[in-house]
């Protein structure tokens, strides 16, 4: 049973546009969300977090949206620039120390940037 | 200031052979989480250690297992390897649990 979706195993968008990954969840005990960047062979990166008591949080380019009732967030990415192509995860713990589980990570969206 | 450091980057064993791997956390970091990486699966929480003590564990067999020692450091170990324990395994260090900082990983391959 996947508690963290992220459906979209790929996207790509035009350099300087919008770039909105999406990420849905079904544990309502999640209450602290964060989104790391992934390139081949390393490991993520942290990019930004939110915790539940917010509903957005804005971190230069990037500004993820959360949506409790609907079990939904989003990264979005403003203007997507070549180097943020990459593999992007969404994660979701029970309280922000990562819980008794760990962090639950979705399965990632691949961002293509596109010149 | 030293990110997370794992060792070693690649490693191919056979099936039966048990294996070890070695995680460094950025300095000050007490907590040190293990996360398995498959196509498949995608990333999987194994279990976390803070203060030389397994904090939590994921839902993975008892041939999985770890260790910390007093300067934080940490080591996963996985005996009688499977074909499907063919895995990027992760280490991520934290000093609050609020952030996890990933390393490189280690990529594992049981033939």
């Amino acid at each position: 049973d996947q508690q963290v979706k992220q459906n979209s195993p790929s996207l790509s968008v035009q350099e300087g546009r919008i770039s909105i990954l999406n990420c849905d969840y079904t544990n309502s005990m999640f209450d602290y969300f964060l989104w790391y960047k992934k390139y081949p062979a390393e490991g993520p990166t942290f990019l930004i977090s939110i915790s539940s008591i917010k509903d957005k949080n804005e971190d230069g380019r990037f500004t993820v949206f959360l949506n409790k009732s609907a079990k939904h967030l989003s990264l979005h990415i403003v203007p997507s620039q070549p180097g943020d192509s990459a593999v992007y995860f969404c994660a979701a713990s029970v309280s922000a120390g990562g819980g008794a589980d760990g962090l639950t990570f979705g399965k990632g969206t691949h961002l293509i940037i596109q010149p | 200031k030293a990110g997370v450091t794992q060792t070693p980057r690649y490693l191919i064993k056979t099936r039966g052979q048990q294996v070890t791997l070695s995680c460094s956390p950025i300095s000050g970091h007490r907590s040190v989480s293990w996360y398995q990486q498959t196509p498949g699966q995608g990333l999987q929480f194994l279990f976390e250690y803070f203060s030389e003590t397994q904090r939590n564990k994921g839902n993975f067999p008892g041939r999985f297992s770890g260790r910390q020692f007093s300067n934080s450091r940490s080591e996963m170990n996985v005996s009688t390897l499977e074909l499907g324990d063919s895995a990027l395994y992760l280490c991520a260090s934290s000093r609050d649990r609020a952030g996890y900082t990933f390393g490189s990983g280690t990529r594992l391959t049981v033939v």
